[in-house]
């Protein structure tokens, strides 16, 4: 079973549209992640939840959204797209105290978003 | 200036050869650093974690961290084609804010 999934892993739209990306991970991690890699493999962090509560904002339009409905699940949801949105969108997890105890961020497969 | 800046490369060394990549950061008060590995159209992957000033090796792998110059490096011996892929630099540096660098462009050439 794949720890962290996101679908879908390819997305071709138009600017101005809206879509959704959707995460699930299965390896019971209290902290999830949205990261952003632009085409400089420039690695991002946009938002983090702790078990569903929103713990880091980065600076990013409000046309993003994220969307938590439960410790497992962290969507995002784009608005009136725009070509600089074009990106790989990285969903990740990591337990709580990640940092302390030596465990790792698991990053799923990416999501190559193109606004054409 | 870059909170976590890195070469980004591409970095060529023969097959056989030892790599290195270097890291540096601008927060002080950074305590967690990390090795990530990502080939090509995948996701990054752990290679080496590392809390406190030294060396830590791991197999092939070794990472060094220096708090005092702000200085985090990865060596690889005997690097092989399977390891050409770019390698990410993190730090934490605040409340599980994780900051990537942009990463450098290992080549190794059989």
């Amino acid at each position: 079973d794949t720890a962290v999934s996101q679908t879908p892993k390819y997305l071709v739209t138009q600017m101005g549209n809206d879509k959704s990306i959707k995460c699930e991970q299965n390896l019971g991690h209290d902290t999830m992640y949205w990261y952003k890699q632009d085409s400089k493999k420039f690695l991002k962090i946009m938002f983090s939840y702790n078990n569903k509560e929103l713990i880091i904002n980065e600076t990013v339009p409000n046309r993003f959204s994220p969307k938590s409905p439960d410790k497992a699940h962290l969507n995002l949801h784009i608005n009136s797209l725009e070509l600089g949105d074009s990106a790989v969108y990285f969903c990740a997890s990591s337990p709580f105290s990640w940092t302390v105890s030596g465990n790792t961020i698991y990053f799923g497969e990416g999501s190559w978003l193109t606004v054409v | 200036q870059k909170e976590v800046e890195q070469n980004s490369g591409p970095l060529s060394v023969p097959e056989g050869a030892i790599a290195s990549l270097n890291c540096t950061y601008s927060d002080r008060g950074s305590q967690s650093f990390f090795w990530y590995r990502q080939y090509s159209g995948k996701s990054p992957e752990l290679i080496m974690s590392i809390y406190s000033n030294g060396d830590k090796e791991d197999g092939r792998f070794t990472a060094q961290l220096n708090k005092a110059s702000q200085y985090v490096s990865l060596l690889i011996r005997d690097s092989q084609p399977s390891d050409s892929a770019t390698y990410l630099c993190a730090v934490i540096a605040g409340y599980q804010k994780v900051t990537f660098g942009t990463g450098t462009k290992l080549q190794v050439i059989p």
